[in-house]
């Protein structure tokens, strides 16, 4: 298999401006997740997705974040009219339940820095 | 709601030593337990994980952990660190059962590593 991708693998942008983000999964996997890792913590939990459909959002996905998953392959991750605090890494990561048992796949992730 | 805590955040070590890190969760059914690793300005890469079955789990790069559920522990050793382990570690539990599998992440824990 080849890994998860993401892209760009850093993008900086100043306050305000738009930005998109894409992450191809692992293929075949029907699950993807999103998190963002600030300086000095853990990953947390932004959105899921099984196929295409949107299943759980965070309450850290503020009306600025959308995400899509068009046809259940790969997806973007847009931030909307940026703020500095949303300055982290975003990670993306991929799954395929297997009965109970389920193991996610991180790609390298994007290192935003807002102006 | 499910937690994780490492109760360190920088453990330094010599080289050939042996290491354990720490972690310890929160959970209210069966948990699903997992390392990761993190070099710098990287994305997550697993070292190993526990579903079910035997307590004590084997990963990559001669990691084990031993999962204790009367102290809601999950701990990684190595019995000889090299050089090339210094890199930030991650525990994160995952909801067992028929939920989705997303993750909950510890703080983490930077491993400095000295010749």
């Amino acid at each position: 298999d080849t890994g998860v991708s993401q892209d760009p693998r850093h993008k900086i942008t100043k306050r305000g401006q738009n930005v998109t983000f894409r992450c191809d999964p692992i293929s075949e996997h029907n699950r993807l997740y999103w998190y963002r890792q600030t300086l000095g913590q853990g990953p947390e939990f932004l959105t899921y997705f099984q196929n295409e459909a949107q299943l759980e959002k965070s309450r850290l996905l503020s009306d600025r974040f959308s995400a899509e998953r068009p046809k259940g392959s790969f997806s973007t991750l847009e931030i909307q009219r940026t703020e500095q605090g949303d300055s982290a890494m975003y990670l993306c990561a991929s799954s395929r339940r297997q009965g109970y048992q389920e193991t996610q796949y991180f790609g390298p992730g994007t290192r935003l820095l807002v102006l | 709601a499910q937690s994780v805590t490492q109760p360190d955040i920088h453990i330094t070590v010599s080289e050939g030593a042996s290491l354990e890190l720490r972690c310890n969760y929160s959970y209210g059914a069966t948990p699903y337990l997992f390392w990761y690793v993190q070099s710098p300005g990287q994305g997550l890469q697993l070292l190993l994980k526990y579903f079910s079955g035997d307590t004590l789990v084997q990963g990559i790069k001669g990691f084990e952990a031993e999962f204790k559920r009367s102290q809601s522990s999950f701990n990684l050793r190595k019995p000889s660190v090299h050089w090339s382990d210094a890199a930030e570690y991650f525990c994160a539990v995952g909801a067992g059962g028929t939920s989705y599998g997303k993750l909950t992440f510890g703080q983490g824990t930077i491993l400095t590593v000295h010749p």
